[in-house]
């Protein structure tokens, strides 16, 4: 039983594009992030949405849109993709509180050409 | 100043060698500390919540020294599976569930 999935594993697309990536938490976990880990593997943090609601909207080009229709999804729609969009994205999910970490999605990896 | 900051190394030690990284963070209102670690080309998965007086798991010992605002790893009879990348973790400014992730050290164990 996958407890954070996103979908599609490998994605390649060419510039000026629009893609989604779906993520689906099985946990029961009322917040739900999006990380994107570039070239240098830094983990940045994009979004997050707590029980539906963003929380947290990182200095992102508005061209990325999080969407989250029920608290067990998170999909991130990008429009007009870019070369330096091409990147690691991971979906991770927590429980409030200390001592929960976050599950990580095991990823997509977008390259845009 | 980037808010959690790691050496990157590569460390490279000996099976069954004790290796040890250290780890700053500039957000002193921090309260949430956790070391994971990243296998190459695999997700980061959560090795220990770090808590303020110190804990153990097994060959992995954390600490947190708010005065010096570092937390550390010890690695304990290193084993050559241990080889990854570990990526030190505090909640960032102004959000308290924003997990702010360091660059991360990369550690080879070798045999």
């Amino acid at each position: 039983d996958t407890a954070v999935s996103q979908t599609p594993k490998y994605l390649v697309t060419q510039m000026g594009n629009d893609k989604s990536i779906k993520c689906e938490q099985n946990l029961g976990h009322d917040t739900m992030y999006w990380y994107k880990q570039d070239s240098k593997k830094f983990l940045k943090i994009m979004f997050s949405y707590n029980n539906k609601e963003l929380i947290i909207n990182e200095t992102v080009p508005n061209r990325f849109s999080p969407k989250s229709p029920d608290k067990a999804h998170l999909n991130l729609h990008i429009n007009s993709l870019e070369l330096g969009d091409s990147a690691v994205y991971f979906c991770a999910s927590s429980q409030i509180g200390w001592p929960y970490g976050y599950t990580f999605g095991s990823g997509t990896r977008l390259t845009v050409v | 100043r980037k808010e959690v900051e790691q050496d990157p190394g590569p460390f490279n030690v000996p099976e069954g060698a004790t290796v040890a990284f250290n780890c700053t963070y500039s957000n002193s209102a921090s309260q949430s500390f956790f070391w994971y670690r990243q296998d190459c080309r695999k997700e980061p998965k959560l090795l220990m919540s770090v808590y303020s007086s110190g804990n153990e798991d097994g060959r992995f010992t954390a600490q947190l020294n708010r005065a010096s605002q570092y937390i550390s790893l010890l690695i304990r009879d290193s084993k050559l599976s241990d080889s990854a990348t570990y990526l030190c973790v505090a909640n960032g400014e102004n959000y308290g569930q924003n997990f702010v992730f360091g660059p991360g050290t990369r550690l080879s164990v070798l045999p």
